[in-house]
């Protein structure tokens, strides 16, 4: 069954240090995504991918980076966490010619103290 | 910029009730999206549905793009309906989504 698979699915890491979230699809899509929600909002898009080798920057990527080795995986890097990146990140993967098949990972929930 | 506007914030209903949501956004959407959240936290895609009138179930949703909103319409609501609501829309056909900030569906039995 095609997935998105997040590891860690729950992180404490200390205020500088490095934290790297990872995720793999099973979709064969090209496209994949970071997002973060933070307690009554919606999601917000950090970091995107078209592709392999491709990142870009989403509506917030400030702290954050993106890494995409190859088409199933993507992952999220902080270099210096703060106690203001504390949220629950998804990762999802999609492709604009399969409108309805938006796929999300379970989450990872991270807290930075 | 664009944005995404759902109503209510919170709703409580009884169950067997009928549900509507709403969503209004700001632009020309490319597409438009009905995702649910599960009260654990996981999403699921529920509606591809940038005009017109698609149904599943007892879900339906209703877009009219030239007034710019969307509704999602959940007939005999069940406990098991619970849960966080959320539209979204396409800014640039290539699936970087504006979301809503959700409509959080209380069910009670």
């Amino acid at each position: 069954e095609a997935a998105v698979t997040q590891s860690p699915r729950n992180k404490v890491a200390v205020t500088g240090g490095k934290v790297t979230l990872s995720c793999n699809q099973t979709n064969n899509h090209n496209n994949m995504y970071w997002y973060r929600q933070d307690t009554g909002h919606g999601l917000r898009l950090i970091h995107y991918s078209y592709g392999a080798g491709s990142t870009e920057k989403g509506d917030i990527p400030d702290g954050y980076k993106a890494s995409r080795p190859s088409q199933e995986n993507f992952s999220l890097i902080l270099e210096l966490a703060t106690p203001s990146q504390t949220s629950v990140y998804f990762c999802a993967s999609g492709d604009a010619g399969t409108n309805s098949d938006y796929t999300f990972g379970s989450g990872t929930r991270l807290l930075v103290i | 910029g664009q944005q995404v506007q759902q109503s209510p914030a919170s709703l409580v209903l009884q169950e067997g009730e009928n549900a509507e949501l709403q969503c209004n956004f700001s632009s020309t959407a490319t597409r438009l999206q009905w995702f649910y959240q599960h009260p654990g936290g996981r999403l699921v895609s529920l509606f591809y549905n940038p005009s017109g009138t698609k149904h599943t179930g007892r879900l339906t949703s209703t877009t009219v793009t030239n007034e710019r909103r969307s509704s999602l319409h959940i007939s005999s609501s069940q406990t098991t309906d619970s849960g966080t609501y959320f539209c979204a829309i396409d800014r640039s056909s290539n699936y970087q989504l504006i979301w809503g900030s959700g409509t959080k569906l209380i069910i009670k039995p």
